[in-house]
């Protein structure tokens, strides 16, 4: 398994609502990343954990938590999103930080819309 | 503070044609990457470039790195439709735990 996956693709939730994406790889790939993208905007990274342990926090705002349950997986929990919260949001995972190469792979992403 | 800068930002191409986008970061690194993104899709890793001098070449694509210029360079060749894209490089430090800066990404349009 050479891929990452994302779920849900889309996503329509409301300002008071509590909604969770996931990502997860087979690819025994120790770091893991959340990005968000805005419209033709290059993606930013959100945080990063390696070894299941959070390293990056860029200085995102509390509503978005990450979660790291084990090496595979990686939950971004949402709660009381705003409207410019909106956009694409990207999971990627990479050998390990420290590597030679840091090579990240991508998943296809979660397309949020906050109403 | 790492910048990483790519011109141009938009490119109309003739098939057959040949282009250059480059990619100029502020700091040293050794390590730099090449991403195509489709509209509404994700980000495909294209090259990865480790050492100063590297040149990788994947189809109509061939990509340079020079890293006492602090520049890197993605070469197109005879262009077609199918490489129409919005193409990404990014930049890393060695032992920044994996934080990627991106440039701001040059859209590629190729018309026949």
């Amino acid at each position: 398994d050479t891929e990452v996956t994302q779920t849900p693709k889309h996503l329509v939730m409301g300002m008071t609502n509590k909604k969770s994406l996931k990502c997860e790889q087979h690819m025994g790939h120790r770091a893991m990343y959340w990005y968000k993208q805005k419209a033709k905007k290059p993606p930013e990274l959100m945080f990063v954990y390696s070894y299941e342990k959070l390293s990056i926090n860029e200085s995102v705002p509390s509503r978005f938590s990450p979660e790291c349950p084990n090496s595979s997986l990686l939950n971004l929990h949402l709660h009381a999103l705003q409207p410019e919260d909106s956009a694409l949001y990207l999971c990627a995972s990479s050998p390990a930080p420290y590597n030679s190469y840091n090579e990240q792979f991508f998943g296809p992403g979660t397309r949020l819309t906050v109403l | 503070e790492l910048k990483v800068e790519q011109n141009p930002l938009f490119l109309s191409m003739q098939e057959g044609k040949n282009y250059t986008i480059y990619c100029n970061y502020s700091t040293t690194s050794d390590r730099l990457y090449w991403y195509r993104q489709d509209p509404g899709k994700s980000l495909e890793s294209l090259f990865v470039l480790l050492s100063n001098g590297a040149v990788k070449q994947e189809g109509r694509l061939m990509a340079s790195l020079d890293t006492k210029a602090r520049l890197s360079t993605l070469h197109i060749t005879a262009a077609v439709h199918d490489l129409s894209a919005t193409y990404f490089c990014a930049v890393d430090i060695r032992g920044s735990q994996g934080n990627l800066i991106f440039g701001k990404g040059t859209k590629l349009s190729v018309k026949p």
